[in-house]
């Protein structure tokens, strides 16, 4: 089973840039995430889509980011205009299903895009 | 909100040997789920191991085994037998079981393991 796909790996961009990232999740999974992960800390959700709804923006900075998830598949976070203190990884997860109990809700992590803002 | 804290922010073991990583938590709920993932230099998360809170049991997954304290709100990571392979930063992370709240993780702040040939 191939797992949750992410490009580009590492993004470097000057500030005031714009940048998107991409994740196509695992086949089947109908909840797609979005965390933010600043260096030397835990990952931070950033949005959550149930198919192609959103279930959960509400620490999505909506004056610079974004995203959507077309079809209900894959999906593309967007920043713009880009600060410094984006500078993290931003990691995409998948889950079978939005709730439920453990097993059935587990999500798996993509390998994630590193973004330097210089 | 729930909060989730690691107090170590690096353990080192010696290989064979027996390291525990610490976590404690803080919610005002009855029923949730408790995990630790290891996250190795390659970025990715990888669940090691899971806690149904309902569930008095501790959860083991081979070398790995966790001690859940409900009562204390504190739920550790002990891996034994440590292999190279261990060597990561560890995460642990809390998910409410209350079906309003989604299926957000909450983590921690992570512990690096160093494992020493």
């Amino acid at each position: 089973e191939a797992g949750v796909a992410q490009s580009p790996r590492y993004k470097i961009i000057e500030k005031r840039q714009s940048v998107a990232f991409w994740c196509n999740p695992i086949s089947g999974h109908a909840t797609l995430y979005w965390y933010q992960q600043i260096l030397g800390q835990g990952p931070k959700l950033l949005i959550q889509f149930q198919n192609n709804g959103v279930v959960d923006d509400s620490q999505l900075p909506k004056d610079r980011f974004s995203a959507e998830r077309l079809k209900g598949v894959d999906s593309t976070l967007k920043i713009q205009p880009a600060k410094l203190e984006d500078s993290a990884v931003y990691l995409c997860a998948s889950s079978l299903v939005v709730f439920g109990g453990a097993r059935e809700n587990e999500q798996f992590f993509g390998p994630g895009t590193r973004l330097t803002v210089l | 909100a729930q909060t989730v804290t690691q107090s170590q922010p690096e353990m080192s073991v010696q290989e064979a040997e027996t390291v525990t990583l610490s976590c404690t938590y803080d919610t005002s709920e009855s029923d949730y789920y408790l995990f630790w993932y290891k996250q190795p230099p390659s970025r990715q998360m990888i669940l090691v191991i899971r806690q149904e809170a309902y569930k008095q049991q501790n959860a083991t997954e081979n070398r790995f085994s966790v001690n859940f304290q409900k009562a204390a709100k504190s739920f550790s990571l002990k891996i034994s037998d440590s292999q190279l392979g261990d060597a990561a930063m560890y995460f642990c992370a809390y998910r409410s079981a209350i079906k309003a709240a989604g299926n957000k993780l909450t983590f921690g702040g992570g512990t690096r393991v160093l494992v020493k040939p």
